[in-house]
Order: structure tokens, then sequence, then C-alpha cells
């Protein structure tokens, strides 16, 4: 079935570093891809999303390229705020028994210190 | 409303309790998901609803969950008996349209059954 294997955390950064997470998939087809971020005592967000080859998806600073050929959506921050902190989720979706459901991966959670 | 609320934030519930969860999409959305995230793990996904049609209940752990959205909008998630295993964080999204563009998740109900 459909997975996503993504960095395992915590992550702890200085304020301004450069900042990647890791992400893999497996899936059949072409899905969707997703970064969804947690920020604390909120529900999660759409950060980014990329839905097909080569498509860069970028918000907030924050970029990931959708890699067919590595199977991949690494997220990256050139320069990361306290701001930041927060749990990444990668996720992919693509239409099957009706509905396009998310498919997460486990989480990473950041820490940007001053 | 503005978002996606879910009730209650937090319930704690005994072993072998029926307990029910309420999420209120973001008025006029089509599409509502429910997904269970447990401690440290990534959700996953639990059922599906277009408009009161629950169109994938491929997740649902048991016949002890069911869920139901009668009139298209507000949907409850019930849990019967519930066991130690089920403590978690339910999740309620809802989108727009019927193609996953963008899912607005609501806060959650934490669930613990001691």
């Amino acid at each position: 079935g459909d997975s996503v294997t993504q960095m395992e955390g915590p992550v702890t950064l200085s304020e301004e570093a450069f900042l990647t997470i890791n992400c893999t998939y497996t899936a059949t087809g072409y899905p969707s891809l997703f970064w969804y971020v947690q920020y604390p005592g909120e529900g999660l967000q759409l950060l980014l999303k990329a839905t097909k080859a080569d498509d860069k998806g970028s918000n907030k600073g924050f970029e990931a390229t959708y890699r067919k050929e590595t199977t991949s959506f690494h997220l990256e921050k050139g320069s990361v705020q306290v701001s930041d902190s927060a749990v990444y989720f990668c996720a992919l979706s693509r239409p099957q028994g009706g509905s396009e459901k998310l498919v997460f991966g486990k989480g990473t959670k950041l820490t940007v210190n001053p | 409303g503005a978002g996606v609320s879910q009730s209650p934030r937090y319930k704690v519930a005994k072993r072998g309790q029926d307990v029910a969860l309420r999420c209120d999409p973001i008025s006029g959305h089509v599409s509502l998901f429910w997904y269970q995230q447990a401690l440290g793990q990534g959700p996953e996904f639990l059922t599906y609803f277009q408009n009161e049609a629950q169109l994938d209940k491929s997740g649902l752990p048991s016949d002890r969950f069911f869920a139901e959205r009668p009139e298209g909008s507000v949907s409850t998630l019930k849990i019967q008996r519930t066991q130690q295993e089920d403590s978690a964080v339910y999740l309620c999204a809802s989108i727009r349209g019927l193609m996953n563009t963008e899912a607005f998740f609501g806060q959650g109900t934490r669930l613990t059954v001691v």
C-alpha cells in the first residue's frame, strides 16, 4: 500500500540555520504530495503542495520539489526562525476508494532556538 | 464558522464506555474526513464522507467504530465499548470540493481510555 517515510526527529536548530527534512514515498501512479505543519496547540495546516513531477511547492520561505525519479519530496528552508518551531508532516494522496485520503508520515518535530 | 470545530477537545472514558465525537466542518464543504493520530505517529485515515454519503470506511479499525453525517454537514464519530488501544487524537478535516486541494483540519479530540 501507499506509505510515506520521513526523517526521524526531533530536529533542533539555531535561528537562521538551513533546514532540510527528508521525505520519501511509495505509491502507485501519480500521487499529489503535501507538507502539513502543526504549531503548538493548533490544528494541522497545509504548508505547501505539488501535484505532478518536477513541480515545486513553496510557502513562507519553505520549498519542496516533487522528484519522481527518487520518489522524494524533501522540505527545505534557507533560514529558519523561532516561529517555525512545530511538527512537520509529509503526506500523499491519490484517488482511491472514492476518496483522496491523505497518507501521512510520522512527523518531524522542529525546535528553533534564538 | 471560521474553521473546523471539534468537540469535546478532551474526553476521558472508562474502558467499555461508549463515546461520541463531534465535528463541525467549514460551512459548505462537501468532503469530510476522520483520522486517528496515536501518540508520536502521523494521522491515519478512518473514513470519508461526500455530503451525507459515506464513500470510504476502509480505515475504521473495528465494527465498534461508526461514523455518520446525516445532513451532509455535522459529523459524529462513535466508538462503542472503548478499549485502551482506542486512546488517540481524533482529527476531522473538511475540503470544499471533491478534489483534495486543501484539507482544513480541526484541533482534534484527545480521547483517553482508562
